[in-house]
């Protein structure tokens, strides 16, 4: 099945700097490559996804990169805030001989910006 | 509020006991999902459901898990004879999407469970 790794397992910047957060995956089939965001105590959420057929995309200060060819992908921040500071996550979806699909994530990255 | 509701939000039980939780989706999504997570690591795939069909089980489920939606719309999580391991918070999202497309999942709050 697929395996999702994800590094740095911390990262710790300071405000205005860029963080970058890489993932690979196995299953060469995945497809779907989203991003999502989980403060303290909260629930996950999406902030940015990208498919197989596009190689970056970027919603203001966030940024998707995708290599298919390598199987890794990767998070930019650029002018990074206190209120980025929270877990990220990465993860991978994998073809199915069935209808639908089941993501799986990395182990996450917990991002600290200072002010 | 017409997000993914959970039930119950935490539960303390001792080992050997079965426990049941409850996921309630958003009412239009045809797909909805069971995730564990425990402190530091991710979702940990569990298992998936498209309308009433459960098409996906992750490997490392025990036979002590069983997920049901009986009519497609909300799902059960049960834990039969808990043991200290299964202490975790239990992540049920749902999504809309095509067959064969991912989409956004929408997590909802959790139901954290404690065995003692």
């Amino acid at each position: 099945g697929e395996n999702v790794e994800q590094h740095p397992s911390t990262l710790s910047v300071q405000e205005g700097d860029s963080a970058v957060i890489k993932c690979t995956y196995s299953d060469s089939a995945s497809n779907y490559f989203p991003w999502y965001k989980q403060e303290l105590g909260k629930r996950p959420q999406l902030i940015i996804d990208i498919r197989s057929n596009v190689g970056e995309k970027k919603d203001q200060r966030i940024a998707v990169t995708l290599n298919k060819t390598a199987k890794h992908f990767s998070l930019h921040i650029t002018e990074t805030q206190p209120e980025d500071s929270a877990v990220y996550f990465c993860a991978a979806s994998p073809s199915s001989n069935q209808a639908g699909t089941a993501l799986i994530f990395g182990k996450g990255t917990t991002l600290s910006v200072s002010s | 509020d017409t997000g993914v509701s959970q039930d119950p939000r935490h539960k303390i039980t001792k080992r050997g006991q079965n426990v049941t939780f409850r996921c309630d989706p958003i009412s239009e999504h045809n797909r909805l999902y069971w995730y564990r997570q425990t402190l530091g690591q991710g979702p940990e795939f569990l298992t998936y459901f498209q309308n009433e069909a459960q098409l996906e089980k992750s490997r490392l489920l025990s036979d002590r898990f069983s997920a049901e939606r009986p009519k497609g719309s909300f799902s059960t999580l049960e834990i039969q004879r808990t043991e200290q391991g299964d202490s975790a918070m239990y992540l049920c999202a749902s999504s809309l999407g095509l067959a064969g497309v991912a989409g956004e999942l929408f997590f909802g709050e959790g139901s954290r469970l404690t065995v003692l």
